[in-house]
């Protein structure tokens, strides 16, 4: 079947410091990955994305990228920000059915001034 | 140019009653998803709407909950004799198309919580 696991939360890390959130999946088919993010009281926005393997997803110092072998997304940032504590969501959607996403359980990411 | 909008934002039901949640997709947005989560888990599919058409429902339990989506008007995910385990948090996305390359977008989400 298809699905998404991602690391269990909370991780708590201080400002500055780098930042690596867990995501593999499996899949029927072939996936386009992405990672989404929910800020407090907010909804979820996209965060970046990749559609084919070694793409390389980046936005907002936040990449993640597309390992078909080990089918892996992995988010990194270099220099976490306090404004970065938000939960994190990875995503998968095939492309012959791209209207469903299936998504991890989400990892929440303190980030202490 | 208003988001996803999604009412209640928190809904308190006792067993047996029904809850409607409401979901006003992005303006120009005819495409409209329904996703829940439950606690401790990822978000899951449950239903894929266009005006006046459900074109995917593969993710709605079979009995008690429906979604509609009218000609006008929002988006209604309906709950029919709530029970404890439809406690979860109900999010709403749309988008313009159903295209590969679409990005669809998320509202805040409904908790609905059943005592």
């Amino acid at each position: 079947g298809n699905s998404v696991t991602q690391m269990e939360g909370p991780v708590t890390l201080s400002e500055e410091a780098f930042l690596t959130i867990n995501c593999t999946y499996t899949a029927t088919g072939y996936p386009s990955l992405f990672w989404y993010v929910q800020y407090p009281g907010e909804g979820l926005q996209l965060l970046l994305k990749a559609t084919k393997a070694d793409d390389k997803g980046s936005n907002k110092g936040f990449e993640a990228t597309y390992r078909k072998e080990t089918t892996s997304f992995h988010l990194e940032k270099g220099s976490v920000q306090v404004s970065d504590s938000a939960v994190y969501f990875c995503a998968l959607r095939l492309r012959y059915n791209f209207n469903k996403f299936y998504f991890g359980s989400g990892t929440k990411l303190n980030v202490k001034p | 140019n208003a988001g996803v909008m999604q009412n209640p934002r928190h809904l308190v039901r006792r067993r047996g009653q029904e809850a409607r949640l409401r979901c006003s997709p992005m303006k120009g947005h005819s495409h409209v998803y329904w996703y829940r989560q439950l606690p401790e888990e990822g978000l899951k599919f449950m239903v894929y709407l266009q005006k006046e058409n459900i074109i995917d429902e593969s993710g709605m339990p079979k009995e008690r909950f429906s979604a509609e989506f009218p000609k006008e008007g929002p988006s209604i995910l309906r709950i029919q004799q709530v029970v404890r385990g439809d406690s979860a948090a109900y999010f709403c996305a749309s988008s313009t198309d159903r295209s590969r390359g679409n990005t669809i977008y998320f509202g805040e989400g409904s908790w609905l919580t059943v005592v």
